[in-house]
């Protein structure tokens, strides 16, 4: 049984560029969360996907978006990305009525 | 004052050694509380997940919290070297996980042979 993967596991981006990231739920999970781990921190909340629409967000900016699609997986989009977007973005999947949430390996943005 | 403190340590245990990792929060609404292990470079893996007060066993982890004292706590006993890690507590309002988990920033634990 296949967990939370998630692509790609490394990336460089340089200022103002846009990056994706891409997570596949753990298999029969519906709901996605995106979260970004900074160096020496605890992960934040950016926001979680359940049915395709976004159900509640945390204190990111517009510039973070995402999209969840009919196989449940889930795309995360930050556009002009800034020095400060450099972290650990971690997905992490669960089911809708339950708060156990099952995390990936999660995807390393390095900014230039 | 953020609603989820935990101290990032490091804290330093012999093999064998019982282990008490601890976290403070002040939001009294938070119902559920979970403990997770992060290795270097990895993903959270989730190790303990409680309702309310009281205590919950799995093995060698055991996991109390106070909500009295809006005070939260994992056990490890006889610890491992591979134990060494970074346990980080989370907690939330309701069951349902459209509520965000707040995190701790993490404590590092190592367990020397």
């Amino acid at each position: 049984d296949a967990g939370v993967t998630q692509s790609p596991t490394h990336l460089i981006k340089t200022r103002g560029q846009q990056v994706t990231l891409r997570c596949s739920p753990k298999s029969g999970h519906d709901t996605v969360s995106w979260y970004q781990q900074a160096l020496g921190q605890g992960p934040q909340f950016i926001f979680q996907y359940y049915e395709e629409e976004e159900r509640q967000r945390g204190n990111f900016p517009d510039r973070f978006s995402g999209h969840q699609f009919p196989n449940y997986s889930s795309e995360l989009n930050v556009n002009a990305l800034l020095l400060g977007d450099s972290a650990l973005y971690l997905c992490a999947s669960s089911l809708v009525h339950s708060g156990e949430l099952f995390f990936g390996e999660g995807s390393r943005l390095t900014v230039l | 004052q953020k609603e989820v403190e935990q101290d990032p340590g490091p804290l330093s245990v012999p093999e064998g050694a019982i282990v008490s990792l601890n976290c403070t929060y002040s939001n009294s609404a938070f119902q559920y509380f979970m403990w997770y292990r992060q290795y270097s470079r990895k993903g959270p893996e989730l190790l303990m997940y409680t309702y309310s007060s009281g205590n919950k066993e799995d093995g060698r982890f055991t996991a109390q919290v106070d909500k009295s004292s809006k005070y939260i706590s994992l056990f490890i006993r006889d610890s491992q070297p591979s134990d060494s890690a970074t346990y980080l507590c989370a907690m939330s309002e309701t069951s349902n996980s459209g509520y965000a988990l707040n995190f701790g920033k993490g404590t590092s634990l190592l367990v020397t042979p």
